[in-house]
């Protein structure tokens, strides 16, 4: 009964490195997203899928990219880090859209 | 104007007390009505789900709706410690905008002894 499950939970990167946020869920769920929580900012959605194979930005999408090539797994891609991606980030999955989301317990990221 | 509006509070309430967390919103097009618990440094949890006006009730949580009005709550009854966490809305539906969630930026709550 894993749910939505993130790796890593934590990573302290450089500037200019980069990384891969990993998320998959076991609930066979279509729709995936990933999110980012600043203090006091609440959740922003970074990329949505609806389906294997189909992706779409959300409110923050500049400095990521993502890709879904199985209904299990969504991760998200930071090419070149920068500080302004210190963040916790959350990968989420819903069986439809708009409905309940279950959440992964979240990456902590430090670029510094 | 923001799409859900939330009282980021802190609220600070003494142990038993009856807590009451708000939401408003502008979308008349939101139908799903959610509100996730988030403990400090975990993942939002789902606390309640609900799709109509009016009220669900599950154990010590009362989740409300007025779509007339745009608001909804959260009431929690006999409060303990261990409610203490951050409180978000959540809401979605066939927005037009691809039927995504849109969360309110969370109300902090402190239940203490």
């Amino acid at each position: 009964n894993a749910g939505v499950t993130q790796t890593p939970k934590f990573r302290i990167l450089k500037i200019g490195q980069s990384m891969t946020l990993q998320c998959t869920q076991d609930m066979n769920h279509n729709y995936m997203y990933w999110y980012r929580q600043d203090p006091g900012m609440g959740l922003k959605l970074i990329y949505y899928s609806v389906g294997a194979g189909i992706t779409d930005k959300g409110e923050v999408p500049n400095g990521y990219n993502v890709s879904r090539s199985t209904t299990e797994d969504f991760p998200l891609r930071l090419e070149l880090a920068a500080p302004s991606q210190t963040s916790v980030y959350f990968c989420a999955s819903s069986s439809g859209g708009g409905t309940e989301a279950f959440f992964g317990q979240g990456t902590r990221l430090t670029v510094v | 104007q923001k799409e859900v509006e939330q009282d980021p509070g802190p609220l600070s309430v003494p142990e038993g007390a009856i807590v009451s967390l708000n939401c408003t919103y502008s979308n008349s097009a939101f139908q799903y009505f959610m509100w996730y618990r988030q403990y400090s440094r975990k993942g939002p949890e789902l606390l309640m789900y609900t799709y109509s006006s009016g009220n669900k009730e599950d154990g010590r949580f009362t989740a409300q709706v007025d779509k007339s009005s745009k608001y909804i709550s959260l009431f929690i009854r006999d409060s303990q410690p261990s409610d203490s966490a951050t409180y978000l809305c959540a809401m979605g539906g066939r927005t037009g905008g691809g039927n995504k969630l849109t969360f309110g930026t969370g109300t902090q709550l402190k239940v203490e002894l």
